[in-house]
């Protein structure tokens, strides 16, 4: 079995400050893992995935992730907000490329950027 | 290129009617999902199809059926709407790229159920 877990739930940030959303996870067989940005009353959309190689993974709009296999985590940074990143962020773990993905979510952070 | 659309967007039910949320997408993807959001529980699993004429159960399926239609389709009915039932939905479908599924997403189904 699978799960994620995202330890914050809200986290507010200044303008132009950096930020880390933590995202731990556990799996029994090697993980596909994933960050999702969903802006207000819209669905989700792909951020940046690791899949195998490079631990260090960038994504879109200037968001990358760090795949930490011995502390099973893989957060997601940005040196440098703008208000604009203001969303709902959630990170996933599918273990499994055949046939169809399934995926599991975590409970998701909201990144609030301040002005 | 529409991606993927849903139907409605906001749906008001009253306990005990039932009512069909219709997803299609126009990427030829081969399978499709159907999520619930819930506050402060993410993207929960509903049912999801592989392929075209198969279906199955995900995490939270009791209440809820669905039909793959065609390709392109994906139909969740919620045959006797109970309040627990009161989410936002979300379709998705995905297709093979790279060694990766990549889950496009519809814009969701507020549903509210009294």
């Amino acid at each position: 079995a699978q799960s994620v877990t995202q330890l914050d739930s809200q986290v507010p940030v200044f303008e132009e400050a950096p930020v880390e959303l933590r995202c731990n996870y556990s799996s029994s067989v090697s993980v596909y893992l994933f960050w999702y940005v969903q802006y207000p009353n819209q669905g989700l959309q792909l951020l940046l995935k690791y899949l195998s190689g490079s631990t260090l993974v960038k994504g879109i709009n200037g968001f990358e992730a760090e795949f930490n296999k011995s502390q099973t985590s893989f957060h997601l940074r940005k040196p440098s907000v703008h208000i604009s990143d203001t969303a709902e962020y959630f990170c996933a773990v599918s273990d499994s490329a055949g046939g169809y993905q399934k995926v599991t979510f975590g409970t998701g952070t909201k990144l609030q950027v301040i002005p | 290129n529409a991606g993927v659309t849903q139907t409605p967007k906001f749906q008001v039910l009253k306990t005990g009617q039932s009512m069909t949320l219709q997803c299609a997408q126009d990427m030829n993807h081969n399978s499709m999902y159907w999520y619930r959001q819930d506050p402060g529980m993410g993207l929960r699993l509903i049912y999801y199809s592989a392929s075209e004429g198969t279906t199955d159960k995900g995490e939270v399926p009791n209440g809820y059926n669905v039909s793959r239609l065609n390709k392109r389709e994906f139909s969740l009915r919620l045959e006797s709407a109970a309040p627990s039932q009161t989410s936002v939905y979300f379709c998705a479908s995905s297709e093979l790229a790279g060694g990766f599924y990549e889950q496009y997403f519809g814009p969701g189904t507020r549903l509210t159920v009294t």
